[in-house]
């Protein structure tokens, strides 16, 4: 079994409709939350970041986690053409000499269709 | 401000030739992280390196691979006598001083072995 499980999609819907976008994860010493965006051929790039069970927002974007359920989920209200992109859940735990290792879903392709 | 810098953007190699791969993190940060994206797949851990220390190689292939990244200068992936098989993209990603911060992701080399 994957220690992150995210469903890789692809995931197409019309511009304005809500996107829910979820991973499961199964190691307990996974303690801060993030999602990426990543364009084709680019980097990822960091949208939004949480510790907490709850909800954190951030303009559109809604990130939720649920620490007991090992759920997360990323939520994007208003879609836009441009919100077409690779979204990954990392899952980051700190390393005894430091630092930290983050652990990556595969990944969901989502297209927002005008 | 510029952002972590990785160089060659796109790099051909031959089997058994060596490949090169280095990454210049964000000014300011001294914690370097490489991670490995194969066609298909997440992004997966390979190393994380402090000035002049390998602090976690968990997950480096045992063999071919090696990383560093010196008091002066980029850090360096190396991977010795490449195979089919060693053809992904390979980010590169650093951190502030803490090394428990968010990491900061380069754009990637897209390393194709023929």
């Amino acid at each position: 079994q994957k220690e992150v499980e995210q469903d890789p999609g692809p995931l197409s819907v019309p511009e304005g409709a809500i996107v829910s976008l979820n991973c499961t994860y199964s190691n307990s010493a996974f303690q801060y939350f993030m999602w990426y965006r990543q364009y084709s051929r680019k980097g990822p790039e960091l949208l939004m970041y949480t510790y907490s069970s709850g909800n954190k927002e951030d303009g559109r974007f809604t990130a939720q986690v649920d620490k007991s359920s090992k759920y997360i989920s990323l939520f994007i209200r208003d879609s836009q053409p441009s919100d077409s992109a690779t979204y990954l859940c990392a899952m980051r735990e700190i390393l005894t000499g430091g630092g930290n290792k983050l652990t990556f879903g595969t990944g969901t392709q989502l297209k927002v269709e005008l | 401000n510029a952002g972590v810098m990785q160089n060659p953007r796109h790099l051909v190699r031959r089997r058994g030739q060596e490949a090169r791969l280095r990454c210049s993190p964000m000014k300011g940060h001294s914690h370097v992280y490489w991670y490995r994206q194969l066609p298909e797949e997440g992004l997966k851990f390979m190393v994380y390196l402090q000035k002049e220390n390998i602090i976690d190689e968990s997950g480096m292939p045992k063999e071919r691979f090696s990383a560093e990244f010196p008091k002066e200068g980029p850090s360096i992936l190396r991977i010795q006598q490449v195979v089919r098989g060693d053809s992904a993209a390979y980010f590169c990603a650093s951190s502030p001083q803490t090394g428990t911060d968010t990491q900061y992701f380069g754009p990637g080399t897209r390393l194709t072995v023929l």
